[in-house]
């Protein structure tokens, strides 16, 4: 079946521009995640959501990230008035299960945001 | 703060066995996975371990002991596929993964 989708799979956007990068999780998986991965590091939490409702955004760094999920399907991370420091690679997983305990997540393929 | 420390990279001969370290620091303990991450690619699953012990699964172990807050993948008889990135996490005691940087694992022939 198909896993987790992300597009676009490359951005580039020049500081002060917003972008909105998308996640479609696995079908009937209850919980989707999003993270920052920096090059040569982990992965970085940023969001939760536990079908529609974003029940943790502990880890989003600033007020000029948003993230939403309507459905309880796709979601879109959105950032504003990007700036260098936002260049990553942006990791979107999803889980069948809600959050706790043993909880194997299945990750998408990541979407590259650089900014000039 | 919470803290994961694994080798920043590991090299390996082909057919040879490899053991990749993770110390962690974390506030509170719901489990500990290891994934795997090819470059430019998406981290899959390897393993998760919650209780002491080793769980083996193929070519790959996991061990974990709670009390040291350690924990190490081990890599039987390597193949160049297995050349990648090794990702350490843990789940804290608010369900979030906390992951290690990485261990950059190169197989030589």
């Amino acid at each position: 079946g198909a896993g987790v989708s992300q597009s676009p799979r490359y951005k580039v956007a020049k500081r002060g521009q917003d972008v909105a990068l998308r996640c479609d999780p696995i079908s009937g998986h209850v919980s989707l995640f999003w993270y920052q991965q920096a090059l040569g590091q982990g992965p970085e939490f940023l969001t939760y959501f536990q079908n529609e409702a974003q029940l943790d955004k502990s880890g989003l760094p600033s007020d000029r990230f948003f993230a939403e999920r309507p459905e309880g399907s796709v979601s879109t991370l959105k950032i504003q008035r990007t700036q260098q420091e936002d260049s990553a690679v942006y990791l979107c997983a999803s889980s069948p299960e809600v959050r706790g305990g043993y909880n194997e997540q299945f990750f998408g393929p990541g979407t590259r945001l650089t900014v000039l | 703060g919470q803290n994961i420390d694994q080798p920043t990279e590991m090299t390996a001969t082909e057919g040879a066995i490899v053991q990749i370290n993770c110390t962690y620091q974390t506030s509170g303990f719901n489990g500990l996975f290891w994934y795997q991450q090819h470059a430019g690619e998406a981290p899959t699953f390897l393993s998760y371990n919650v209780l002491d012990g080793l769980e083996e699964k193929g070519r790959f172990s996991s061990f974990l002991s709670r009390s040291k807050g350690y924990s190490y993948l081990l890599l039987k008889e390597l193949q160049m596929k297995d050349s990648a990135s090794y990702l350490c996490a843990v789940l804290d005691s608010n369900y979030q993964l906390i992951w290690g940087a990485g261990t950059k694992l190169i197989i030589k022939p």
